[in-house]
């Protein structure tokens, strides 16, 4: 298996333009992850799905923040419109459970926003 | 509030020697707490998960200890070697939130 596989590796947009992060989980891995790292606040907990639900999106900074699982193999995340403050490195992970298991992270997507 | 700590500084320690790194919690009861190590540029990579109700758990070099009194993991690497330098992160994970926090790591430096 080659991992999770985020895309694009790095991204840079202006203030104000709709970003769009991707991620295909590890084949046969119920749950996937968000995650969001900052110097100042380390890793951070965006949403979760499961089986392609989302189930816990409190991690959510603001309504300009979206995601997506539309089938197993494939979930987005969408800012619209990006902020400065949006700058960040953003994690995909998957796991076989949410307890109990490991999560399997992809290399990350670094979003700088000018 | 609820806080999990890891030393902020650089640890650096000779090649042969035993790194000891320590994730301190509070206003947490861990069901069980993980350790990733993250290398620059990559994401984190699982390395071991220990129980509430296990003291110790070992994985080659690796050594984790987990004291729920004290409310404390020890992350040891005997034999360290350049390879182990890294930033290592703890992760809790708490039924009550029912997600996996993460400690914001310590770096590790192992020099010949």
């Amino acid at each position: 298996d080659a991992g999770v596989i985020q895309s694009p590796r790095h991204e840079v947009t202006e203030m104000g333009q709709e970003v769009t992060l991707r991620c295909k989980p590890i084949s046969g891995h119920d749950y996937l992850f968000w995650y969001r790292q900052t110097m100042m606040r380390g890793l951070e907990l965006l949403i979760y799905f499961n089986n392609n639900v989302p189930i816990d999106d409190s991690g959510m900074p603001e309504d300009r923040f979206s995601a997506k699982m539309p089938n197993a193999s494939f979930s987005t995340l969408k800012i619209q419109p990006s902020e400065p403050r949006d700058s960040a490195v953003y994690f995909c992970a998957s796991s076989l459970a949410r307890v109990n298991y490991g999560y399997t992270f992809g290399s990350g997507t670094r979003l700088t926003v000018v | 509030s609820q806080k999990i700590e890891q030393n902020s500084e650089a640890l650096n320690i000779q090649e042969g020697k035993t790194a000891t790194l320590t994730c301190n919690y509070t206003n947490y009861s861990p069901a069980y707490l993980q350790w990733y190590r993250q290398d620059p540029g990559r994401g984190p990579v699982f390395l071991l998960l220990i129980r509430e109700n296990e003291k110790e758990k070992r994985k080659e070099r690796l050594k984790v200890t987990f004291d729920t009194t004290l409310k404390q993991s020890l992350f040891h690497i005997t034999a360290s070697q350049p390879a182990d330098s890294a930033t290592y992160l703890c992760a809790l994970f708490t039924g009550t939130a029912s997600k996996l926090t993460f400690g914001t790591g310590t770096r590790l430096q192992v020099t010949l």
